[in-house]
């Protein structure tokens, strides 16, 4: 498995303000996701972070509204940017095994007023 | 190609009872598929994942059927406990390419005492 932290496991926000997500692995990893789960609903991935390139977006989630950085096989920061109340969501990392397994931080809970 | 569908939305049990959650998916290149526990405030915990070459795979007291005509598979727990009461969810990925998880929307299981 994976050990993984998140900084802040919550927060709340004004609305205009960005929020810069820490992700944390007990070891090197090759690839590392950053998913968001909206409120009552499934999880959605918003992008692949590329160690010493540039991450890959999904459809719908652009490099403008959520930069991110890998700067090593163990860390990975997701900001959310010019917040607006429909940016409330939980913020997740995982973390891909070679064995296929990808395994989850706690989440950072995001409030945007 | 990429959804996964999930279902019962939600799902109530006795104790001991075997709840059981069924997905399906379309995208014939996924050949990696994992359950996810969650617990509210908590990230989700890999539970169990199935490859397709086999037909069904048991830990403890969770098995995964998996029928690769019908492109389904299904989560089975046994002897179910209330400290099972969750939001499970189905996902699918696949080895090679984009290795992201893709998520079925999640089933909310309450086991009553």
């Amino acid at each position: 498995s994976a050990v993984i932290s998140q900084k802040p496991s919550r927060d709340i926000c004004q609305r205009g303000t960005s929020l810069t997500i820490q992700c944390q692995v007990d070891s090197q990893v090759t690839m590392m996701f950053w998913y968001r789960q909206q409120p009552g609903q499934s999880l959605t991935l918003i992008a692949t972070a590329n160690q010493g390139s540039e991450a890959t977006y999904e459809s719908g989630f652009v490099i403008d509204k959520f930069p991110i950085s890998r700067p090593n096989l163990t860390f990975s920061t997701l900001t959310v940017s010019n917040m607006s109340p429909e940016d409330s969501s939980i913020y997740l990392c995982s973390v891909h095994r070679g064995s296929g397994a990808q395994y989850f931080g706690p989440g950072t809970r995001l409030l945007v007023l | 190609q990429q959804q996964v569908k999930q279902s019962p939305q939600s799902l109530i049990v006795q104790k001991g009872g075997i709840p059981i959650i069924n997905c399906a998916y379309e995208n014939t290149a996924f050949d990696y598929f994992p359950w996810y526990q969650q617990f509210p405030g908590k990230g989700p915990a890999l539970l169990i994942a199935i490859r397709p070459d086999v037909s069904e795979k048991k830990e403890g007291r969770f098995t995964i059927s998996f029928n690769k005509s019908a492109k389904q598979f299904s989560l089975h727990i046994m002897d179910s406990q209330p400290g099972d009461s969750a939001t499970y969810f189905c996902a699918a990925s696949m080895d090679t390419g984009r290795r992201a998880l893709t998520f079925g929307s999640g089933t909310r299981l309450q086991v009553q005492p």
